[in-house]
């Protein structure tokens, strides 16, 4: 089935730095996503993206968060700086529509360890 | 309200046998319920989902089983496999498209 590719797939980092982490999505699909997990429990939505521009976005997703994805290359989501609760995994995940029924693909996931 | 609620959190079977993962919600616009499962160091993926204007739908050994009344939609995993193991997470879409998730059930499957 269509892939998405996530680098990296393990980043440890000192608190304060930053790190972007970087998806590549399904070639044809138009709306990007970001998700955070911990510990394998509830996939907690961080934001959309779609034509550039972010189309909602929760409250996890704090002011340190950025996301941008410039000519169409890699979907990127950049922390700065890193705090210690921000050791997570990352998904990103792409859809061709919005619409109810479009199904959401994942990535295998960044796992980001702030120390 | 927007919440989505699965339980049990966790669930162990016996292989062959069948295993029942429920979910409810709040929201009355939910229309589109997709349930995602998830192995242990990969992303989530689709399984299978349902609209409300069903009550059942099936694909093999996955059926779900939707009442809009009571709001709760149950996920069947008939004869149970090792390799069904895995979490498996109910969610939900409204009128705004968003997709709510519940918090999962971890299923085991014991040989």
């Amino acid at each position: 089935g269509p892939k998405v590719l996530q680098i990296p797939s393990h980043q440890i980092i000192d608190m304060g730095q930053m790190v972007t982490l970087n998806c590549d999505p399904v070639s044809n699909h138009l709306y990007f996503y970001w998700y955070k997990q911990i510990l394998g429990q509830q996939m907690e939505f961080l934001v959309n993206f779609y034509n550039g521009k972010v189309m909602e976005k929760s409250k996890l997703f704090k002011d340190q968060f950025s996301v941008e994805r410039p000519d169409g290359s890699y979907f990127t989501l950049k922390i700065q700086p890193t705090a210690l609760e921000d050791s997570a995994v990352y998904f990103c995940a792409s859809s061709l529509g919005r619409r109810a029924g479009n199904t959401l693909y994942f990535g295998e996931g960044s796992r980001l360890i702030v120390v | 309200q927007q919440q989505v609620r699965q339980s049990p959190q966790s669930l162990t079977v016996w292989e062959g046998e069948t295993a029942i993962l429920n979910c409810s919600y709040e929201d009355s616009t939910f229309n589109y319920f997709p349930w995602y499962q998830q192995f242990p160091g990969e992303g989530p993926a689709l399984l299978i989902s349902i609209r409300s204007v069903s009550d059942k739908k099936e694909d093999g050994r996955f059926t779900i089983f939707f009442n809009k009344r009571e709001k709760k939609l149950s996920l069947h995993i008939t004869d149970s496999q090792p390799g069904d193991s895995a979490t498996y997470f109910c969610a939900a879409s409204n009128s705004n498209y968003q997709l709510i998730w519940g918090s999962g059930t971890k299923l085991i499957i014991k040989p």
